[in-house]
C-alpha cells in the first residue's frame, strides 16, 4: 500500500534558524505532492504543491519544497523561521488516477521558540 | 461562505449512539471528500464523492459508516453505534474539479472532534 513517512515528530528551533522537514513516499508511479500546514486552532491550508516542471516549488511565508524523484522524496525547507511558524505540517501525496484523494503522512510538529 | 464548514464542531457521543456530521463544501465545489484524523496521527481518506456519486468508499472502517451527498452538495457522514475507536477529528474538503488526476487543490473545513465515552 501507498504511505507517507515524515521523519520527525517533533522538531523545536530557535526563531532565524534553518528549517528541513523530511517526506518520502513509497509509491513509484506518478504522484502529486502536497505540503499542507495546520496553524493552532486552524483550519488544514496548502503550503506548496508539486504537479510537474521544476522540482524545486516555492510556497507561501518563504517556504520551498524539492521534489527528487530517485529517493522519492519531498523535503520542506525554509531559510529562517519565525515564532509564527509554529504549526504541524503534514506531507501528502496524490496517486495518479486514484480518485484524488491524499495519502498522508503522521505529521510534524515545528514549535519556534522566540 | 467563503469556506469549507462543518457542524457541529464538537460532538460527545455514549456509546452505541448514532451520531451524523455535516459537511457544507464550497459552492460549486464538484469533489468533496471526508478524513479522519485521530490524535497525533494524519488525515486519513475515508470516502469520496463527485456531485451526488460516491466514487470511493473504500477507506470506511466499517459498515457502520456510512455517508451521503444526495443533491451534490452538502454531505452527510453517519456513523452507527459508535465505539470508542471512532473517537477522532473528522475534516470534510472539497475541490473544484473531478480529480481523475489529483491537480486541484482541496480545501478543508475545521473539522468535527467526535469523543465517544
Amino acid at each position: 500500500a501507498q504511505s507517507v513517512s515524515q521523519h520527525n515528530h517533533h522538531v523545536i528551533l530557535s526563531e532565524a534558524a534553518s528549517l528541513e522537514l523530511g517526506c518520502n513516499y513509497s509509491y513509484g508511479g506518478t504522484v502529486n505532492l502536497f505540503w499542507y500546514v495546520q496553524y493552532p486552532g486552524q483550519h488544514l491550508q496548502l503550503l506548496l504543491k508539486y504537479f510537474s516542471g521544476d522540482p524545486l516549488v516555492k510556497g507561501i511565508k518563504g517556504f520551498e519544497a524539492e521534489f527528487i524523484k530517485s529517493k522519492f522524496s519531498f523535503n520542506l525547507r525554509k531559510p529562517s523561521v519565525q515564532w509564527s511558524d509554529t504549526a504541524e505540517y503534514f506531507c501528502a501525496v496524490i496517486v495518479y488516477n486514484q480518485g484524488g484523494k491524499l495519502i498522508f503522512g503522521q505529521g510534524t510538529e515545528l514549535s519556534v521558540k522566540p | 461562505g467563503a469556506g469549507v464548514s462543518q457542524s457541529p464542531r464538537y460532538k460527545v457521543a455514549k456509546r452505541g449512539q448514532d451520531v451524523a456530521l455535516r459537511c457544507d463544501p464550497i459552492s460549486g465545489h464538484v469533489s468533496l471528500f471526508w478524513y479522519q484524523q485521530a490524535l497525533g496521527q494524519g488525515p486519513e481518506f475515508l470516502t469520496y464523492f463527485q456531485n451526488e456519486a460516491q466514487l470511493d468508499k473504500s477507506g470506511l472502517p466499517s459498515d457502520r459508516f456510512f455517508a451521503e451527498r444526495p443533491e451534490g452538495s452538502v454531505s452527510t457522514l453517519k456513523i452507527q453505534r459508535t465505539q470508542q475507536e471512532d473517537s477522532a477529528v473528522y475534516l470534510c474538503a472539497s475541490s473544484s474539479l473531478g480529480l481523475a488526476g489529483g491537480t486541484v487543490e482541496q480545501y478543508f473545513g475545521p473539522g468535527t472532534r467526535l469523543t465517544v465515552t
